[in-house]
């Protein structure tokens, strides 16, 4: 089945230090890609996407992404957290030729002074 | 926001009662979508429209109705049916392209039953 899979539900570091959530997708071939951000309370916003080509995307708020379709994995990462980081983190998909998208369970992360 | 009002930011229901969750969008897209998401459960499709005057069940579409008069407006009606109606409510539309490049986002309607 297409799914989405986000194995961490909840993360911990410290800031200042580097972060990665993990993300795993199950396609046939391979999809759209999205990593969105969800502080308490509000809506999701977008971080980065990858569509095709350059398998290293980078984003808003010194997000970056990376590609592997050896691994059908689309890890999100930054060097360095800082304090307003703290959210929740969704993966998702969408297929080709689909306009729905499917979502991981999300990733929340805490940051720790 | 992105050009997608959600309101009211939060809603309160008594028991038995239909409410309506708003959403409308200044985007000029066709497709609009409505998720449900419980803390831990991620996001839940209720709804979704690809078109004026169409629209398909999601996933939990159990005691949840919509409309689609309007390219604009695709608002939520949490009927009496819906038995843990308590939850955050989340539009989106699809944006960019033929298909689509993934949703923007309303700020979301917190439900509350009381």
């Amino acid at each position: 089945a297409q799914s989405v899979t986000q194995p961490d539900i909840h993360i911990t570091v410290s800031e200042g230090a580097s972060l990665e959530l993990r993300c795993n997708y199950s396609y046939g071939a391979t999809p759209y890609l999205f990593w969105y951000v969800q502080s308490p309370g509000q809506g999701l916003q977008l971080l980065l996407k990858y569509f095709s080509g350059d398998t290293l995307v980078q984003g808003i708020k010194g997000f970056e992404a990376e590609f592997k379709r050896s691994q059908s994995s689309f890890n999100l990462r930054k060097p360095s957290v800082h304090w307003s980081d703290a959210a929740e983190y969704f993966c998702a998909a969408q297929p080709w030729g689909a306009q729905k998208l499917v979502f991981g369970q999300g990733t929340r992360l805490t940051i720790n002074p | 926001d992105g050009g997608i009002t959600q309101s009211p930011k939060y809603l309160f229901r008594k028991e038995g009662q239909n409410v309506t969750l708003s959403c409308e969008q200044n985007l000029n897209h066709d497709a609009m979508y409505w998720y449900r998401q419980d803390p831990g459960q991620g996001l839940r499709l209720i709804y979704y429209s690809q078109i004026v005057n169409d629209f398909q069940k999601g996933d939990i579409a159990e005691g949840y109705s919509v409309s689609r008069e309007k390219k604009e407006s695709f608002p939520l009606t949490v009927t009496s049916a819906q038995k843990n109606p308590t939850a955050f409510y989340l539009c989106a539309v699809t944006t960019g392209g033929i298909y689509g490049y993934g949703y923007t986002f309303g700020s979301g309607t917190r439900l509350t039953v009381v």
